[in-house]
């Protein structure tokens, strides 16, 4: 069974510091990982999907297949990055369902 | 353009009665999804619909949970009986392909008393 892990459920960090969200997968496949953001009172959106390697909004993830990890870093976090984060995985194939983590609240304080 | 919508946006019932869920996909979007959003358990896939048809209905928690897509478009969740362990937002949400961006609507919020 495939499962996502953030062992994170709360963030918090200063204007300008670095930040890293937790991301750990099961699967024994080769999965597509995205990570998924829910601003307060919008609607859950995509941050970025491993595939397509972009960095948005100044977000990147790599994924370690080693580690079975997909962590999401920005070098300088800053207020407006507070939200809900999900990562989520799609074990390919022809089903596309997403299987979610329970998510990380992070907090940027001024 | 339009993206996901989903009515009510809130919906109070009472245990044991039936409620029905609406989303409308974005237009043109062949793949449909209902996901659960709760306290605790974080987003639980429900159901996939690839036009009118459900591949996967494995996420569905018991045989009260059933939905259906009609017109390869609209997509009705309906929840008989309902129980407190019901409440949470149920979300849909819907891609121009299977593979392709899900686009997440705005959740229905419901309170099972």
């Amino acid at each position: 069974a495939q499962r996502v892990t953030q062992p994170e459920k709360l963030l918090s960090v200063f204007k300008g510091a670095p930040v890293e969200l937790k991301c750990n997968y099961s699967y024994s496949g080769s999965p597509e990982l995205f990570w998924y953001v829910q601003y307060s009172r919008q609607r859950l959106q995509l941050l970025l999907r491993h595939i397509s390697r972009e960095s948005i909004k100044g977000f990147t993830a790599d994924l370690n297949k080693g580690e079975t990890s997909f962590h999401l870093k920005k070098p300088f976090a800053q207020e407006e990055d507070s939200a809900m984060y999900y990562c989520a995985l799609n074990s390919g194939g022809s089903n596309y369902k997403l299987t979610f983590g329970k998510g990380t609240l992070l907090t940027v304080n001024p | 353009g339009a993206g996901v919508s989903q009515s009510p946006s809130n919906k109070v019932t009472e245990k044991g009665k039936d409620v029905e869920l609406r989303c409308d996909p974005i237009s043109g979007h062949t793949a449909l999804y209902w996901y659960r959003q709760s306290l605790g358990q974080g987003l639980e896939f429900l159901i996939y619909f690839q036009g009118n048809s459900a591949p996967d209905k494995s996420g569905l928690p018991s045989d009260r949970f059933s939905a259906e897509r009609t017109g390869g478009s609209v997509s009705t969740l309906t929840i008989q009986r309902t129980q407190q362990e019901d409440s949470a937002v149920y979300l849909c949400a819907s891609s121009r392909t299977g593979d392709d961006e899900q686009y997440f609507g705005p959740g229905t919020r419901l309170t099972v008393t």
